[in-house]
């Protein structure tokens, strides 16, 4: 199993410019949750989904958005790059709450 | 008040010492308690996780749940240089509720 898998593993977007970062599991989980770390700051939950079609909002998700078509995948759309959207960006899929497994994360820079 | 407050460290201590990394909470309906550990660059992994009070015990690793005074630990026996590294705490009030994670404590294990 690869576990969870995210791309790009870096990237530099210009103010104003969107992109996706892509996030795919191969142990079918229901739940997936996108969060944000930044520097001394923890964790963020931006969304999550409890399974194909079902998305719901977290703590941060304003310029985020997301789908779930598959079990599979759970994509992040980031439209109209801000600089405070600069952060490390994780993956993460679960069969519990609880016991969530992490992608190796996308790090973001938006100048 | 934050919800969840670590004391980010750093924290550094000579290989073999045991290490006491701690979180307090305010939210009383907090259930489930977990442990994750974040290697540099890397995603968090799941290190230890109980639920409600009591302690729980994983090789060298010891979790503790205090409800009565909001406050949890992580206990490290015969620490090692690979236990370097960020270590988050993070719980949640129910099976469907997401994980609130502190902003973590991170440790340097020195030879």
């Amino acid at each position: 199993n690869a576990g969870v898998t995210q791309t790009p593993k870096f990237r530099i977007l210009k103010i104003g410019q969107s992109m996706t970062l892509q996030c795919t599991q191969d142990m079918n989980h229901n739940y997936m949750y996108w969060y944000r770390q930044d520097p001394g700051m923890g964790l963020k939950l931006i969304y999550y989904s409890v399974g194909a079609g079902i998305t719901d909002k977290g703590e941060v998700p304003n310029g985020y958005n997301v789908s779930r078509s598959t079990t599979e995948d759970f994509p992040l759309r980031l439209e109209l790059a801000a600089p405070s959207q600069t952060s490390v960006y994780f993956c993460a899929s679960s069969y519990s709450r609880h016991e969530q497994y992490f992608g190796p994360g996308t790090r973001l820079t938006v100048t | 008040q934050k919800e969840v407050e670590q004391d980010p460290g750093p924290l550094s201590v000579p290989e073999g010492a045991i290490v006491s990394l701690n979180c307090t909470y305010s939210n009383s309906a907090f259930q489930y308690f977990m442990w994750y550990r974040q290697y540099s660059r890397k995603g968090p992994e799941l290190l230890m996780y109980t639920y409600s009070s009591g302690n729980k015990e994983d090789g060298r690793f010891t979790a503790q749940v205090d409800k009565s005074s909001k406050y949890i630990s992580l206990f490290i026996r015969d620490s090692q240089p690979s236990d370097s590294a960020t270590y988050l705490c993070a719980m949640s009030e129910s099976g469907n509720t997401p994980l609130v994670f502190g902003k973590g404590t991170r440790l340097s294990v020195i030879a």
